[in-house]
């Protein structure tokens, strides 16, 4: 089974600058998260999306983050303009939803804004 | 408040075995998570526990539940050198499927 595809692996952008990362769940997992991973801390979550729906996007910065997820596979997330206390990895995961269901991550994109 | 609670830091023998200790606060949580993050990596899941469970092993991992205290922990028998990494606490929530995170554990193999 392929895992979750990420990319690119690797950006570096300067502040006002947007950037999008691409994200590609496991086949047939209907739950996908973004999440941010600061250095040092555990993952934030950014947004959880039901198929193509969202779930929860209470912690997405909206006046800079966009997310969606088109036909309830891919997703992309997109900042515009990026700020300093943007850089971070994002990471995606997948799941098969439902109470319990365990999350399978993708590898990251680390983002550095200068 | 929803929060998950570890120590940064764990640094054990080669061989020893790593016990790797964390809290939560919130009680209706459905599954407890343990993921594993090497360097440049996205989260491995190791193992998860029910909450209606007390214990669950899976080869040289051990996960201990203590629902009264809150107490989740994780060890690792005969730690090997490729155990390094940083160990994440995580906890789903009954009400929204939400999966909350720890800061991680980094744990430090010494020769």
């Amino acid at each position: 089974e392929a895992g979750v595809a990420q990319s690119p692996r690797y950006k570096i952008i300067e502040k006002r600058q947007s950037v999008a990362f691409w994200c590609n769940p496991i086949s047939g997992h209907a739950t996908l998260y973004w999440y941010q991973q600061i250095l040092g801390q555990g993952p934030k979550l950014l947004i959880q999306f039901q198929n193509n729906g969202v779930v929860d996007d209470s912690q997405l910065p909206k006046d800079r983050f966009s997310a969606e997820r088109l036909k309830g596979v891919d997703s992309t997330l997109k900042i515009q303009p990026a700020k300093l206390e943007d850089s971070a990895v994002y990471l995606c995961a997948s799941s098969l939803g439902g109470g319990g269901s365990p999350l399978h991550f993708g590898n990251g994109t680390r983002l550095t804004v200068t | 408040g929803e929060d998950v609670e570890q120590s940064l830091f764990l640094s054990v023998r080669e061989g020893d075995s790593s016990v790797i200790n964390c809290t939560y606060t919130d009680s209706s949580s459905t599954y407890l998570y343990w993921y594993k993050q090497e360097p440049g990596a996205g989260l491995q899941l190791l193992t998860y526990i029910f909450s209606n469970m007390d214990m669950k092993q899976d080869q040289r991992l051990t996960v201990l539940l203590n629902k009264k205290d809150k107490h989740l922990s994780l060890r690792i028998a005969d730690t090997q050198t490729g155990d390094s990494a940083i160990y994440f606490c995580a906890e789903s929530m009954v009400r929204d499927d939400k999966i909350i995170f720890g800061k991680g554990t980094r744990l430090h193999i010494l020769p």
